[in-house]
């Protein structure tokens, strides 16, 4: 079994200021983490990912992510956030069950909304 | 990168009307496809799976006579809402995946989703 958290549904920031969106997860075998981010009426793009190669993850658009196993999280970060951030955010954990089949989960999604 | 084209972005149709999405992986072999339905504020919900020449994977509480799923070909799976009701008004995405990136880590590659209104 797998579940992810989101810890913050929004989150909002001055511009120029850092970012932080907050992600716990659990999951019985070696997960694979991801973070999308959607603009409104769009699809999921992925901002970066976790795959069991180094913990501290850069992405796109400055965005990075580290994977702490002894917390369970993989929080995403940003120095500086710029007005163009604003969107939905959403935590992806993937794993093998029991069965060898791959599954996905999603979180709740943070809304970040970034103040001029 | 991967890319998924999903058509049309925006439909509005009738009640009692039937209307198809398409979701195309553009350059790459698409060997499993998911739909997945967004309310708004909410987060993906997965609808079905399906694979290349097999029959979809419904998700419980999904209707399969509702929403009929094809993957005739590896680049092209489509969605149709069968007798589409105001309350079927959602956002549709797709998501396609290669058996070696999604076994190996699950990364997925999303379509731009598809706005249905029905009147």
């Amino acid at each position: 079994a797998q579940s992810v958290t989101q810890l913050d549904s929004h989150v909002s920031v001055s511009e120029g200021t850092p970012v932080l969106l907050r992600c716990n997860y659990s999951s019985s075998y070696s997960p694979s983490l991801f973070w999308y981010v959607q603009h409104p009426n769009k699809g999921l793009q992925l901002l970066l990912k976790y795959t069991s190669a180094a913990t501290l993850v850069k992405g796109i658009n400055g965005f990075e992510a580290e994977f702490k196993k002894s917390e369970t999280s993989f929080h995403l970060t940003k120095p500086s956030a710029h007005m163009s951030d604003a969107a939905e955010y959403f935590c992806v954990v993937s794993s093998k069950g029991d069965t060898g089949r791959r599954a996905l989960t999603f979180g709740s999604g943070t809304r970040l909304q970034v103040q001029p | 990168g991967a890319v998924v084209s999903q058509h049309p972005s925006w439909v509005i149709c009738k009640s009692g009307t039937s209307v198809k999405i398409e979701c195309r992986s553009l350059d790459f072999q698409a060997t499993t496809m998911f739909w997945y339905r967004q309310f708004p504020k909410q987060s993906l919900m997965l609808m079905a799976t399906s694979n290349e020449g097999s029959k979809a994977t419904y998700e419980q509480g999904v209707e399969k006579d509702k929403f009929l799923i094809n993957h005739a070909s590896l680049t092209l799976s489509t969605l149709t809402v069968t007798s589409a009701h105001p309350e079927d008004s959602s956002f549709y995405i797709c998501s396609a995946s290669w058996d070696r990136a999604f076994a190996n880590t699950g990364e997925l590659f999303f379509g731009e989703g598809s706005r249905l209104t029905v009147l």
